[in-house]
């Protein structure tokens, strides 16, 4: 059964440094979406994208926050300068009919 | 806004027991509904689907779910839990188009 995958599975950086999350979405999918998850809380959306371009984002997705999708099979997620407060697990996902997610990154910083 | 409403934040249930998970969905035009398991650190498996037609879904490992358009419901439930069952469970709902929002789980316990 086809996969969406996430790399790397798990990620420390310092406070203020920038993290790429990426993802590799099912091929023939065509929408794509970035969640996040804090430690025991809900799963929280950040970020759609449609037709290369971002579609929807939520409260969250300020300008810390860009997505790429670079060659037309990643798709990335970047934080520019991270904060302690993204310390989270982020889910990649895509969708035709239904939402397949990634195993998602624990991003840690420190 | 669309939201998922899931009222139960913890549940236990003894094994061999039977179980039902709550989610309602504000009003809105056909939902696309979901249900996802996600065990302790890892992703969000999904367990089943409804997008239209019977109402009545059957999903992975034994579980079922209904959806009820008078009661914006679609509780998800399973006749006989087994241990392997103890994990997070989340309500989502999506779109043709739309992102898909999640209830704020519900964390399932079993007593041998």
């Amino acid at each position: 059964e086809p996969e969406v995958t996430q790399t790397p599975s798990h990620q420390v950086t310092q406070m203020g440094q920038e993290v790429i999350l990426r993802c590799v979405p099912i091929s023939n999918h065509l929408y794509f979406y970035w969640y996040r998850q804090i430690l025991g809380q809900k799963v929280e959306f950040l970020v759609s994208f449609y037709n290369n371009e971002i579609s929807e984002k939520s409260e969250i997705f300020d300008d810390q926050f860009s997505v790429e999708r670079p060659d037309g099979s990643n798709f990335t997620l970047k934080i520019r300068s991270t904060k302690l407060e993204d310390s989270a697990m982020y889910f990649c996902a895509s969708k035709l009919m239904g939402y397949t997610f990634g195993s998602g990154t624990r991003l840690t910083v420190v | 806004a669309q939201s998922v409403t899931q009222p139960d934040i913890h549940i236990t249930v003894s094994e061999g027991a039977s179980l039902e998970l709550r989610c309602n969905y504000s009003y809105g035009a056909t939902p696309y509904l979901f249900w996802y398991v996600q065990s302790p650190g890892q992703g969000l498996q999904l367990l089943l689907k409804y997008f239209s037609g019977d109402t009545l879904v059957q999903g992975i490992k034994g579980f079922e779910a209904e959806f009820k358009r008078s009661q914006s419901s679609f509780n998800l439930r399973k006749p006989s839990v087994h241990w392997s069952d103890a994990a997070e469970y989340f309500c989502g709902r999506g779109g043709a188009t739309n992102k898909l929002i999640f209830g704020t789980g519900t964390l399932l316990a079993v007593q041998p």
